[in-house]
C-alpha cells in the first residue's frame, strides 16, 4: 500500500525566510505528485502537481517541488515567505495504476510571523 | 471556476442517527470523492466514485456507504453514527481524462459533531 510521510507537523518561520516542506512516499511504481493548501477559512486547492517531464515543477504564489526520484521525495519550496503564506500544506500521492485512490499527507502546519 | 458545494457547514448529530452528507459539483466532472481530515491525520479517503452508479472503497469505508444516482451528486450516509465519527468531511470532484493527473477540487468542508 502506498503511503505519505510528511516530516514536520508544525513550522514556524518570519517573513522572508526560505521554506522547505519535506515529502516522501512508498510506492515503486509510477506515481503523480500534488501539493495541496489550505488557507485559512478555505478550501484545500491545489498548488502544484508533478506527473513527467521536468521534475522540477513550479506552483502558483512562487512556491516549487522538485521529484527526486531515487529518493522517492517531493519536497515543496519557496525562497520568501509571506505572512499570507500561513496555512497547512498537504502532500499527495496516486499512484499510475490505481489513480482513483488518492494518499495525503498528514500535513504541515506553517506559521509565518510578521 | 469549478464549484463543489457541501449541504451544511456545519451538523451535530446523536449516536445511532443515519446521517446523509450532500455534495455536489457543477463542472460535469466524472469523478467524485469523500474524504475525512483529523488533526495529525490528514485526509483520508472513504469511497470514491468514477462516475454515475460506479463506486469503490477507499481506505476507510467502514460505518460509511455512499451513493451517486445523478453526475453532479454524490452522497455520504453513516448508517447509525457513533462518536468516533465526529470530523470534517471533505468532498472533491475531478475531471477524467484517464491518467490520473487530473487536479481535484474540494469543496469547504461538513463538520460533524456526533454526540
Amino acid at each position: 500500500a502506498q503511503s505519505v510521510s510528511q516530516h514536520n507537523h508544525h513550522v514556524i518561520l518570519s517573513e522572508a525566510a526560505s521554506l522547505e516542506l519535506g515529502c516522501n512516499y512508498s510506492y515503486g511504481g509510477t506515481v503523480n505528485l500534488f501539493w495541496y493548501v489550505q488557507y485559512p477559512g478555505q478550501h484545500l486547492q491545489l498548488l502544484l502537481k508533478y506527473f513527467s517531464g521536468d521534475p522540477l515543477v513550479k506552483g502558483i504564489k512562487g512556491f516549487e517541488a522538485e521529484f527526486i526520484k531515487s529518493k522517492f521525495s517531493f519536497n515543496l519550496r519557496k525562497p520568501s515567505v509571506q505572512w499570507s503564506d500561513t496555512a497547512e500544506y498537504f502532500c499527495a500521492v496516486n499512484a499510475a495504476t490505481s489513480w482513483g485512490k488518492f494518499q495525503f499527507g498528514a500535513g504541515t502546519q506553517v506559521v509565518v510571523t510578521p | 471556476d469549478v464549484k463543489v458545494t457541501q449541504s451544511s457547514r456545519y451538523l451535530v448529530k446523536r449516536t445511532g442517527e443515519k446521517v446523509f452528507l450532500e455534495c455536489v459539483q457543477d463542472m460535469d466532472h466524472e469523478n467524485m470523492f469523500w474524504y475525512r481530515q483529523d488533526p495529525g491525520l490528514g485526509l483520508r479517503l472513504i469511497y470514491f466514485s468514477y462516475d454515475v452508479k460506479m463506486k469503490e472503497k477507499g481506505d476507510i469505508p467502514e460505518g460509511y456507504s455512499v451513493s451517486r444516482e445523478k453526475k453532479e451528486r454524490f452522497s455520504l450516509i453513516l448508517e447509525s453514527a457513533s462518536t468516533n465519527q465526529t470530523s470534517m468531511y471533505l468532498c472533491a470532484s475531478r475531471l477524467n481524462t484517464g491518467q490520473g493527473t487530473d487536479t481535484q477540487y474540494f469543496g469547504p468542508g461538513t463538520r460533524l459533531t456526533v454526540l
